[in-house]
Formats: structure tokens, sequence, C-alpha cells
């Protein structure tokens, strides 16, 4: 496996703020993902990362309000944008790794709590 | 698309009880099959998996094995510690459909408390 690492792990932010969640893997990875896993629910994909263009995004999803950045192979960010308390989840990244690509492996999660 | 169906929790058991935790799934082709762990605080684990039809996955006591005739994937365990007090998410996995989406499909999750 790989060690995947995101920042901040948790964090309480204001309504109409943005937060940027950082996801780094220390392997190399052929994709990179970004879940969200609200309060008692099961994971849902957001978008598929993309090096060097837009994120590929699911539906129910868009860039505005998720703007997501991936400069290098192992390192990606998700926005979550002018937040509201819906947008209280855990935020996952996910990667599929160099050599691996039948399983996802996951980041420890960031737990954004929304007031 | 995939769907899972798994099954509802939560789940209490006393130490070294046996565990079933069923799922089944519906997908087109052949999927992988994959069992994930979410302990209290912390992100995804993989736990176990399964490639192929009557494949078995395991790992730390826990079994499944791929049922295609079925479709199903049920996690089982023999003897059940309170270190394993978690959520189970049961997964198909579809592959890379070549445009541009992962199709990982989650079932609801399954909340398993092992008391002493």
């Amino acid at each position: 496996s790989a060690v995947i690492s995101q920042k901040p792990s948790r964090d309480i932010c204001q309504r109409g703020t943005s937060l940027t969640i950082q996801c780094q893997v220390d392997s190399q990875v052929t994709m990179m993902f970004w879940y969200r896993q609200q309060p008692g629910q099961s994971l849902t994909l957001i978008a598929t990362a993309n090096q060097g263009s837009e994120a590929t995004y699911e539906s129910g999803f868009v860039i505005d309000k998720f703007p997501i950045s991936r400069p290098n192979l192992t390192f990606s960010t998700l926005t979550v944008s002018n937040m509201s308390p819906e947008d209280s989840s855990i935020y996952l990244c996910s990667v599929l790794l160099a050599g691996r690509t039948d399983t996802q492996y996951f980041g420890p999660g960031t737990r954004l709590t929304v007031l | 698309g995939n769907s899972v169906t798994q099954m509802e929790g939560p789940v209490t058991l006393s130490e070294e009880a046996f565990l079933t935790i069923n799922c089944t799934y519906t997908a087109t082709g052949y999927p992988s099959l994959f069992w994930y762990v979410q302990y209290p605080g912390e992100g995804l684990q993989l736990l176990l998996k399964a490639t192929k039809a009557d494949d078995k996955g395991s790992n730390k006591g826990f079994e499944a094995t791929y049922r295609k005739e079925t479709t199903s994937f049920h996690l089982e365990k023999g003897s059940v510690q309170v270190s394993d007090s978690a959520v189970y998410f049961c997964a198909p996995h579809q592959g890379y459909s070549g445009a541009g989406s992962y199709q990982l499909t989650f079932g609801k999750g399954t909340k398993l408390s092992v008391i002493p």
C-alpha cells in the first residue's frame, strides 16, 4: 500500500467561507479521487482529479462549489467553497496506485464542521 | 451502473460471537468485490477483496467469498473481538470505464459493536 496524508484532519468553519483540503501520496499514483461522507451515510464520489486538466465531476457536483487541482501525480487539493452547514461531512481522498489499479486506497479523511 | 444492498445495522455482538454481514450487488460484467472498514474517527481501510468468481478474500480473521451465482459477497468472522467494532462497507468495482470516471459503489455501511 502507500501512505496517504490529508490536511487538515479536521476543521470548524463559518458559513460562507471556503476551505482547501490537501492530499499527498508517497507512492506513484495513476488516479486520484475525492469522496464525501455525510454524517451517518456512505461515501459518494465527488470527482476524479486529473493531472494538468479539469477534474471530472459526478452528477450533482460542480466545479464552482468543489474546485479541484492536481498539479502533479501525487498531490491534489479539494476546495469546499461558500460553505453551508449542509457541507459538514468527512472528505476523503483516494488513489489508485501505479501497478495496482484494481484497488482504491483511502486517506484518513478531513472532518469538516460548518457552523 | 452498480448497486449494493448491505445488511442494515447496527449489529451488536458479544465477544467471540460469529459474525455475518450480508452483501448483494447488481453489476454489469464481472466486478471486483471489496470490503472496507472504518474504525471510529478514522478513514477507510481496505479489509479484503476478491477479483473473480469463487475467490475467497481474507484478512484479520475475516473472510468473504465471491458468489457469482447469487451475486453476493457476505463478510464472516468466526470470533469477533471488541477491536472489530467499526463500520463495514461492501463495494463492487466495475473498473476504469475509460471515460474518466471510476465506479466504486459503496453500500450504506453496517455498524458493528462488539461488547465484552
